[in-house]
């Protein structure tokens, strides 16, 4: 079945870049996702990227997928303590709804 | 863009005592919408696949007659848990896709029911 696979912590310090990792084993999917939730909060669409694409920037976030490998990563540049949060990737294999990984816990220490 | 409205945010409530958490979507029509739960410190669960107008689809292992699904338009779903306990407390998030998008368009979530049973 679909496996997608995050390491669970990751902390760094105000200002320095963040790279969070994910593996999936579904190579359907057209679309991978980045979500993001704060705590007691609902999950936030950060962006997503389009299969055929190796790369996406949208302002402080870089989104890099390496088809061949099933690799998904997001950077957040200049990460803020804002940015503390639990941040999930997600695909749509063949069935028709999300399938999220375990989520990452960005913990920004000032 | 799309808003998705999830009602209450917060319910504690007796032993035995059945409730109903709506979910909105505000701006845009869904004819599907979703129902996840999450245990402290985990992933999201995919409950159910809410239809509207039809019989929700539930995943295995999650008891039709205990959390029951209504979708009676394209604007709410509800998710009832009925004679909850201890153990159904959870967080439970639902989610709805444009109805005019693809079936690989974003999901936009709720911001999430903490139901805390005693």
């Amino acid at each position: 079945g679909e496996d997608v696979e995050q390491s669970l912590f990751l902390s760094v310090r105000e200002g320095d870049s963040s790279v969070i990792n994910c593996t999936y084993t579904d190579s359907s999917s057209t679309y991978l996702y980045w979500y993001k939730q704060e705590p007691g909060a609902g999950l936030q669409l950060l962006t997503y990227i389009f299969s055929n694409m190796d790369m996406k920037q949208d302002q402080r976030l870089t989104v890099l997928l390496n088809k061949k490998d099933k690799h998904l990563s997001l950077r957040i540049a200049d990460t803020q303590t804002g940015d503390s949060a639990i941040y999930f990737c997600a695909e749509i294999p063949g069935a028709n709804n999300l399938f999220f990984g375990t989520g990452t816990r960005l913990t920004v220490i000032p | 863009g799309a808003v998705v409205s999830q009602h209450p945010s917060r319910v504690i409530c007796k032993s035995g005592t059945s409730v109903k958490i709506e979910c909105r979507s505000l701006d845009f029509q869904a004819t599907t919408m979703f129902w996840y739960r999450q245990f402290p410190k985990k992933s999201l669960m995919l409950m159910a696949t809410s239809n509207e107008g039809s019989k929700a689809t539930y995943e295995q292992g999650v008891e039709k007659d205990k959390f029951l699904i209504n979708h009676a338009s394209l604007t709410l779903s509800t998710l009832t848990v009925t004679s909850a306990h201890p153990e159904d407390s959870s967080f439970y998030i639902c989610s709805a896709r444009d109805v005019t998008g693809k079936s690989n368009q974003p999901q936009h979530f709720g911001d999430g029911t903490r139901l805390s049973i005693l």
